[in-house]
Protein backbone atom coordinates (compact mmCIF):
# COMPACT_ATOMS: atom_id res chain seq x y z
CA UNK A 1 0.00 0.00 0.00
CA UNK A 2 1.08 3.54 -0.38
CA UNK A 3 3.30 5.25 2.64
CA UNK A 4 4.10 8.94 2.97
CA UNK A 5 6.47 9.76 5.58
CA UNK A 6 7.18 12.68 7.14
CA UNK A 7 9.74 13.50 10.00
CA UNK A 8 8.24 12.59 13.08
CA UNK A 9 10.25 15.21 15.33
CA UNK A 10 9.72 18.63 15.06
CA UNK A 11 11.59 20.96 14.04
CA UNK A 12 13.54 23.76 15.75
CA UNK A 13 14.82 26.53 13.95
CA UNK A 14 15.69 30.19 14.16
CA UNK A 15 14.02 33.22 13.07
CA UNK A 16 15.57 34.07 9.60
CA UNK A 17 17.06 30.68 8.76
CA UNK A 18 15.49 28.25 5.87
CA UNK A 19 13.14 25.47 6.87
CA UNK A 20 13.77 22.19 5.37
CA UNK A 21 11.04 19.45 5.82
CA UNK A 22 10.96 16.64 3.96
CA UNK A 23 8.28 14.18 2.53
CA UNK A 24 8.84 10.70 1.09
CA UNK A 25 6.56 8.20 -0.48
CA UNK A 26 6.89 4.33 -1.35
CA UNK A 27 4.47 1.94 -3.79
CA UNK A 28 3.24 4.74 -5.90
CA UNK A 29 4.05 7.41 -8.76
CA UNK A 30 1.65 10.39 -8.09
CA UNK A 31 0.94 12.78 -10.74
CA UNK A 32 1.38 15.80 -8.15
CA UNK A 33 2.33 16.34 -4.54
CA UNK A 34 0.94 19.32 -2.70
CA UNK A 35 1.74 20.50 0.93
CA UNK A 36 -0.44 21.63 3.47
CA UNK A 37 -0.18 23.97 7.01
CA UNK A 38 -2.03 23.17 9.65
CA UNK A 39 -2.25 25.20 12.76
CA UNK A 40 -3.38 23.28 16.18
CA UNK A 41 -7.29 22.56 16.45
CA UNK A 42 -7.89 24.22 12.75
CA UNK A 43 -8.44 22.52 9.58
CA UNK A 44 -5.12 22.29 6.99
CA UNK A 45 -4.89 25.19 4.62
CA UNK A 46 -3.25 24.76 0.73
CA UNK A 47 -0.03 25.80 0.51
CA UNK A 48 1.55 24.53 -2.87
CA UNK A 49 0.97 22.07 -5.87
CA UNK A 50 3.57 20.21 -7.66
CA UNK A 51 3.45 18.43 -10.99
CA UNK A 52 5.22 15.24 -11.76
CA UNK A 53 7.18 16.62 -14.61
CA UNK A 54 8.04 20.06 -12.75
CA UNK A 55 11.16 20.12 -10.69
CA UNK A 56 10.55 22.87 -8.21
CA UNK A 57 7.77 25.36 -7.79
CA UNK A 58 8.04 28.83 -5.84
CA UNK A 59 5.61 30.57 -4.00
CA UNK A 60 7.11 33.87 -1.89
CA UNK A 61 9.26 32.78 0.62
CA UNK A 62 8.09 28.61 0.21
CA UNK A 63 9.64 26.29 -2.35
CA UNK A 64 8.86 22.55 -3.22
CA UNK A 65 10.91 20.62 -5.15
CA UNK A 66 10.28 17.35 -6.53
CA UNK A 67 12.12 14.15 -7.17
CA UNK A 68 10.26 11.53 -8.81
CA UNK A 69 13.51 8.73 -8.92
CA UNK A 70 14.06 9.31 -5.29
CA UNK A 71 10.65 9.60 -4.75
CA UNK A 72 10.74 12.54 -2.33
CA UNK A 73 10.04 16.46 -2.12
CA UNK A 74 11.15 18.87 0.40
CA UNK A 75 9.90 22.02 1.21
CA UNK A 76 11.34 25.25 2.12
CA UNK A 77 10.58 28.12 4.19
CA UNK A 78 13.48 30.67 3.15
CA UNK A 79 13.64 34.04 5.89
CA UNK A 80 11.37 31.63 8.37
CA UNK A 81 9.45 34.00 11.09
CA UNK A 82 7.85 32.96 14.36
CA UNK A 83 4.54 33.31 12.73
CA UNK A 84 5.66 30.14 10.16
CA UNK A 85 5.71 27.90 13.00
CA UNK A 86 3.18 25.57 12.22
CA UNK A 87 2.59 21.51 11.35
CA UNK A 88 3.37 21.02 7.46
CA UNK A 89 1.59 17.87 5.87
CA UNK A 90 2.41 16.84 2.27
CA UNK A 91 -0.08 14.93 0.35
CA UNK A 92 0.09 13.06 -2.61
CA UNK A 93 -3.28 12.02 -4.77
CA UNK A 94 -4.58 8.40 -5.42
CA UNK A 95 -7.47 8.17 -7.72
CA UNK A 96 -8.84 11.43 -7.76
CA UNK A 97 -8.63 11.14 -3.36
CA UNK A 98 -5.64 12.61 -1.66
CA UNK A 99 -3.59 10.87 1.43
CA UNK A 100 -1.66 12.75 3.50
CA UNK A 101 1.78 12.58 5.67
CA UNK A 102 1.72 12.50 9.52
CA UNK A 103 2.77 15.67 8.96
CA UNK A 104 6.11 17.52 10.61
CA UNK A 105 5.50 20.53 13.13
CA UNK A 106 8.05 23.30 12.96
CA UNK A 107 8.90 25.69 15.81
CA UNK A 108 10.69 28.66 14.50
CA UNK A 109 12.02 30.96 17.78
CA UNK A 110 12.90 34.46 17.75
CA UNK B 1 -10.30 32.14 2.51
CA UNK B 2 -12.27 28.68 1.80
CA UNK B 3 -15.96 28.77 2.11
CA UNK B 4 -16.45 25.94 3.64
CA UNK B 5 -18.42 25.50 6.78
CA UNK B 6 -18.76 23.17 9.74
CA UNK B 7 -20.98 22.98 12.81
CA UNK B 8 -20.99 22.56 15.51
CA UNK B 9 -17.19 23.26 16.17
CA UNK B 10 -17.39 21.68 19.43
CA UNK B 11 -19.80 18.87 20.79
CA UNK B 12 -19.80 16.90 24.10
CA UNK B 13 -22.23 14.27 23.77
CA UNK B 14 -23.12 11.40 26.28
CA UNK B 15 -22.68 7.89 24.69
CA UNK B 16 -25.88 6.28 22.77
CA UNK B 17 -26.58 9.57 21.26
CA UNK B 18 -27.40 10.40 17.82
CA UNK B 19 -25.32 13.42 16.39
CA UNK B 20 -25.31 15.02 13.26
CA UNK B 21 -22.20 16.98 11.99
CA UNK B 22 -22.95 18.94 9.28
CA UNK B 23 -20.59 20.64 6.65
CA UNK B 24 -21.57 23.38 3.95
CA UNK B 25 -19.38 24.80 1.29
CA UNK B 26 -20.55 27.78 -0.97
CA UNK B 27 -18.21 27.72 -3.83
CA UNK B 28 -19.84 25.06 -5.97
CA UNK B 29 -17.76 22.25 -5.94
CA UNK B 30 -18.81 18.89 -6.31
CA UNK B 31 -16.12 16.69 -4.59
CA UNK B 32 -16.26 16.56 -0.66
CA UNK B 33 -14.93 14.62 1.83
CA UNK B 34 -14.69 13.82 5.64
CA UNK B 35 -11.17 13.17 7.41
CA UNK B 36 -10.96 11.99 10.55
CA UNK B 37 -7.79 12.97 13.04
CA UNK B 38 -6.82 12.40 16.44
CA UNK B 39 -4.16 15.22 18.10
CA UNK B 40 -1.24 15.76 16.81
CA UNK B 41 -1.78 12.29 14.56
CA UNK B 42 -2.63 11.84 10.27
CA UNK B 43 -5.74 12.68 8.88
CA UNK B 44 -7.52 9.63 7.53
CA UNK B 45 -10.83 9.59 5.19
CA UNK B 46 -13.64 7.77 6.25
CA UNK B 47 -15.82 9.88 3.40
CA UNK B 48 -16.25 11.20 0.22
CA UNK B 49 -18.93 12.14 -2.39
CA UNK B 50 -18.53 12.76 -6.20
CA UNK B 51 -22.13 14.33 -6.42
CA UNK B 52 -25.43 14.23 -5.13
CA UNK B 53 -26.73 10.99 -4.53
CA UNK B 54 -23.13 9.74 -4.48
CA UNK B 55 -21.44 8.87 -1.08
CA UNK B 56 -18.14 6.00 -0.50
CA UNK B 57 -16.34 5.08 1.96
CA UNK B 58 -12.84 6.06 2.63
CA UNK B 59 -9.65 4.62 3.48
CA UNK B 60 -10.44 4.36 7.34
CA UNK B 61 -13.35 2.45 8.84
CA UNK B 62 -16.23 4.31 10.13
CA UNK B 63 -19.65 3.42 12.02
CA UNK B 64 -20.81 7.23 10.88
CA UNK B 65 -22.94 7.53 7.74
CA UNK B 66 -23.25 10.50 5.39
CA UNK B 67 -25.69 12.02 2.50
CA UNK B 68 -25.47 14.24 -0.28
CA UNK B 69 -29.10 15.20 -1.37
CA UNK B 70 -27.79 18.73 -2.31
CA UNK B 71 -24.40 19.63 -3.78
CA UNK B 72 -23.72 21.96 -1.08
CA UNK B 73 -24.58 19.84 1.99
CA UNK B 74 -22.51 16.80 3.51
CA UNK B 75 -23.40 16.17 6.95
CA UNK B 76 -22.54 12.99 8.56
CA UNK B 77 -24.34 11.41 11.26
CA UNK B 78 -23.27 8.64 14.11
CA UNK B 79 -26.46 6.97 14.83
CA UNK B 80 -25.35 5.84 18.66
CA UNK B 81 -22.12 7.98 19.54
CA UNK B 82 -19.32 5.49 21.64
CA UNK B 83 -16.39 6.95 23.71
CA UNK B 84 -14.19 5.30 20.62
CA UNK B 85 -15.74 8.08 18.30
CA UNK B 86 -14.15 10.77 20.09
CA UNK B 87 -11.83 12.87 17.43
CA UNK B 88 -11.44 15.94 15.33
CA UNK B 89 -13.59 15.86 12.24
CA UNK B 90 -12.73 17.94 9.22
CA UNK B 91 -14.89 18.06 6.31
CA UNK B 92 -13.84 19.29 2.94
CA UNK B 93 -14.10 20.10 -0.59
CA UNK B 94 -12.49 20.25 -4.16
CA UNK B 95 -12.90 21.06 -7.41
CA UNK B 96 -10.91 19.09 -10.07
CA UNK B 97 -8.73 21.35 -12.56
CA UNK B 98 -6.40 20.60 -14.90
CA UNK B 99 -3.14 21.94 -11.88
CA UNK B 100 -4.45 19.52 -9.47
CA UNK B 101 -7.17 18.54 -7.09
CA UNK B 102 -6.93 21.24 -4.26
CA UNK B 103 -8.73 20.50 -1.17
CA UNK B 104 -10.42 23.21 0.79
CA UNK B 105 -10.79 21.92 4.99
CA UNK B 106 -13.63 23.73 7.24
CA UNK B 107 -12.44 24.28 10.84
CA UNK B 108 -12.96 21.12 11.96
CA UNK B 109 -15.99 19.46 14.17
CA UNK B 110 -14.42 18.22 17.84
CA UNK B 111 -16.46 15.47 19.17
CA UNK B 112 -16.00 14.10 22.82
CA UNK B 113 -18.06 11.21 23.77
CA UNK B 114 -18.48 10.60 27.57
Amino acid sequence: SQKIEQNSEALNIQEGKTATLTCNYTNYSPAYLQWYRQDPGRGPVFLLLIRENEKEKRKERLKVTFDTTLKQSLFHITASQPADSATYLCALDRTDKLIFGTGTRLQVFP
Amino acid sequence: EADIYQTPRYLVIGTGKKITLECSQTMGHDKMYWYQQDPGMELHLIHYSYGVNSTEKGDLSSESTVSRIRTEHFPLTLESARPSHTSQYLCASSEWRVSGNTIYFGEGSWLTVV
